[in-house]
């Protein structure tokens, strides 16, 4: 079945470890993205991809990174985390859909980080 | 800049109608979203409208209104497990990047007995 995986659901960690959000899509979506997500707020999109070799920042500025390696891999990465950091993280894919021609995104079930 | 508003909260009784709305200000307009979001989990799509009128979809239907910057989610019949977070999102045209959208506080719904 096409989806779209993220791993860790959950994770809590120190003030300065490296962690690496994964996210993986099995739709064969060109595009993807990173929204971040704090309680009772607006998502707000801070990565996107079209394509193979293609990242942009999106509108919230984010210390973290990302890389498009493969199709359906766009894992984001933060070197060194801080409380600030405490948040939910949410990867989408789009394509479009048939009838509406509408490019909708698809999310993962999200990545909670919690820095202490 | 860009700006999309809904109400924060909003509570219904279980086979009532309810009404929420979405306005919103960007800089143009390539189409509006409608997602479902349940506390915890990811949000799922409902709905598109790029042009103005009424799309109905089984309960739920939705209505654009592009000179005015107005939307609004009519949810019929309503169910318990209507109740979550129902997300207002704009793609702004924005030169290439047709596919960024911005998305509204979400307004939360509780359905009650």
């Amino acid at each position: 079945e096409a989806d779209i995986y993220q791993t860790p659901r959950y994770l809590v960690i120190g003030t300065g470890k490296k962690i690496t959000l994964e996210c993986s899509q099995t739709m064969g979506h060109d595009k993807m993205y990173w929204y971040q997500q704090d309680p009772g707020m607006e998502l707000h999109l801070i990565h996107y991809s079209y394509g193979v070799n293609s990242t942009e920042k999106g509108d919230l500025s984010s210390e973290s990174t990302v890389s498009r390696i493969r199709t359906e891999h766009f894992p984001l990465t933060l070197e060194s985390a801080r409380p600030s950091h405490t948040s939910q993280y949410l990867c989408a894919s789009s394509g479009q859909t048939e009838g509406t021609g509408a490019n909708v995104l698809t999310f993962g079930a999200g990545s909670r980080l919690t820095v202490l | 800049g860009q700006n999309i508003d809904q109400p924060t909260e909003m509570t219904a009784t279980e086979g009532a109608i309810v009404q929420i709305n979405c306005t919103y200000q960007t800089s143009g307009f390539n189409g509006l979203f409608w997602y479902q979001q349940h506390a915890g989990e990811a949000p799922t799509f409902l709905s598109y409208n790029v042009l103005d009128g009424l799309e109905e979809k089984g309960r739920f239907s939705s209505f654009l209104s592009r000179s005015k910057g107005y939307s609004y989610l009519l949810l019929k019949e309503l169910q318990m497990k209507d109740s979550a977070s129902y997300l207002c999102a704009v793609t702004p045209l924005m030169g290439g990047a047709t596919n960024k959208l911005i998305f509204g506080t979400g307004t939360l719904l509780a359905v009650q007995p």
